[in-house]
């Protein structure tokens, strides 16, 4: 156990809608990073937070926002979901922003779009 | 981000140690090499991570050439519940240092 809590675990929704994941990083933990994993892009970075503020972007659609918030949980919202949305999406948690902590998985959110 | 290259799979029997290679000849002397294991499409899962030297921990072994440019982990007795995809991943030292995951070495172990 990584000490990563995502929820849902898994999400079945229709195109068009909007789905909220959420995400509590390990106790101590103040950065929060956000990842999608689908069958043809493998692990893919989103988007990242340290201590509420946002501190790396990746490949994050403008459909997509996330937020950190005081009490350190994240969430990640997609909206105007599409069929290709379908994936796996893991949130990770480290102490600080440098390489030298390693981040650490939850068990992610199945999303499937239909 | 240095890239690094690894042998997309590997065999190893239950109780001999699995050595996993990973080439990263362009690492540069600030970046750190991370090791990852996804079971299935549970969460990638820490292993270990080094900068220079060797480093050891309950559940593996990283060992870094002197150059940098490779480094090897090492299971030291697989068993069937070590099979995975592993992750041999460089990362920058500086703030805002993200993981980037490549394919990585699917492992199999058998009786």
């Amino acid at each position: 156990d990584s000490g990563v809590t995502q929820t849902p675990k898994h999400l079945i929704t229709a195109t068009g809608q909007r789905v909220t994941l959420r995400c509590s990083p390990r106790s101590g933990d103040l950065s929060v990073y956000w990842y999608q994993q689908s069958l043809d892009q493998g692990l893919q970075f989103l988007i990242q937070y340290y201590n509420g503020e946002e501190r790396a972007k990746g490949n994050i659609l403008e459909r997509f926002s996330a937020q950190q918030f005081p009490d350190l949980h994240s969430e990640l919202n997609l909206s105007s979901l599409e069929l290709g949305d379908s994936a796996l999406y893991f949130c990770a948690s480290s102490v600080g922003t440098g390489g030298e902590s390693p981040l650490h998985f939850g068990n992610g959110t199945r999303l499937t779009v239909t | 981000d240095a890239k690094t290259t690894q042998p997309p799979s590997m065999d190893c029997a239950e109780g001999r140690a699995a050595n996993l290679p990973c080439n990263h000849s362009t690492i540069s002397g600030n970046e750190y090499v991370y090791w990852y294991r996804q079971i299935h499409s549970q969460g990638p899962q820490y292993i270990i991570h080094g900068l220079k030297n060797n480093e050891t921990n309950e559940m593996a072994s990283l060992i870094i050439t002197e150059d940098r440019k490779s480094s090897t982990l090492i299971l030291p007795h697989a068993t069937l519940r070590d099979t995975a995809v592993y992750y041999c991943i460089v990362r920058p030292s500086g703030t805002a240092s993200k993981l980037t995951f490549g394919t990585g070495t699917r492992l199999q172990v058998t009786l």
